[in-house]
């Protein structure tokens, strides 16, 4: 069974801080790797992408990977409590096959 | 902004009853995917669908569910029998591979199915 685990939560930070959302996946041979926010009742909507091991920024947001540790990362900078959220890690082990999603860590930024 | 379509958005149904969930991908998506989310836990992935057949299904997918592409546009996936189980909120997504962008999943907002 290939799993995608995220830190237990809830993660609490203030505004203005960094939050970092942790994930690990089972299959060593996943190509990609996604973030998603999911508001509460709504649909996931992704907000970034990574393939190779580094880091990746766009804008507030900085997605690492760590392939030997099975590992991928997504730091939030100058947290807004519009970040207030779940953000689902999925993993998508090659190319044309389905996302294997996490269940996700709920982000609550305090004003 | 293209966008993915579900309806209806909120369906209650006897247990036992068909359903049939619609969806509209974005119109130049060539892979199209159903996910469930039911209350409080994670997406899980239930069929994908390319070239007019089933790519990937898994275990959850058995003979009480279909997907079809009946025409150029629609996709639905049917549960035939229902069962108290299957409510969920039920995720259309699609994907475009064919331009060299990342394959990412764009969802529908979802139709709530519950079941009574």
């Amino acid at each position: 069974q290939k799993e995608v685990e995220q830190n237990s939560g809830p993660l609490s930070v203030p505004e203005g801080a960094i939050a970092s959302l942790n994930c690990t996946y089972s299959d060593r041979g996943s190509q990609s790797f996604f973030w998603y926010r999911q508001y509460s009742g709504k649909s996931p909507e992704l907000i970034m992408f990574i393939y190779s091991n580094g880091d990746k920024e766009d804008g507030r947001f900085t997605a690492q990977l760590n392939k030997a540790s099975q590992y991928v990362s997504l730091l939030i900078r100058d947290s807004q409590p519009s970040d207030s959220a779940t953000y689902l890690c999925a993993v998508r082990p090659g190319a044309n096959s389905k996302l294997t999603f996490g269940k996700g860590i709920t982000l609550s930024v305090r004003p | 902004e293209p966008e993915v379509t579900q309806t209806p958005s909120h369906q209650v149904t006897q247990m036992g009853q068909e359903v049939i969930l619609r969806c509209v991908p974005i119109s130049n998506h060539l892979y199209f995917y159903w996910y469930r989310q039911i209350l409080g836990q994670k997406v899980e992935f239930l069929v994908s669908f390319y070239n007019n057949e089933i790519s990937e299904k898994s275990e959850i997918f058995d003979d009480q569910f279909s997907v079809e592409r009946p025409d150029g546009s629609n996709f639905t996936l049917k549960i035939r029998s229902t069962k108290l189980e299957d409510s969920a909120m039920y995720f259309c997504a699609s994907s475009d591979w064919t331009s060299g962008r990342s394959g990412e999943l764009f969802f529908g907002e979802g139709s709530r199915l519950t079941v009574l």
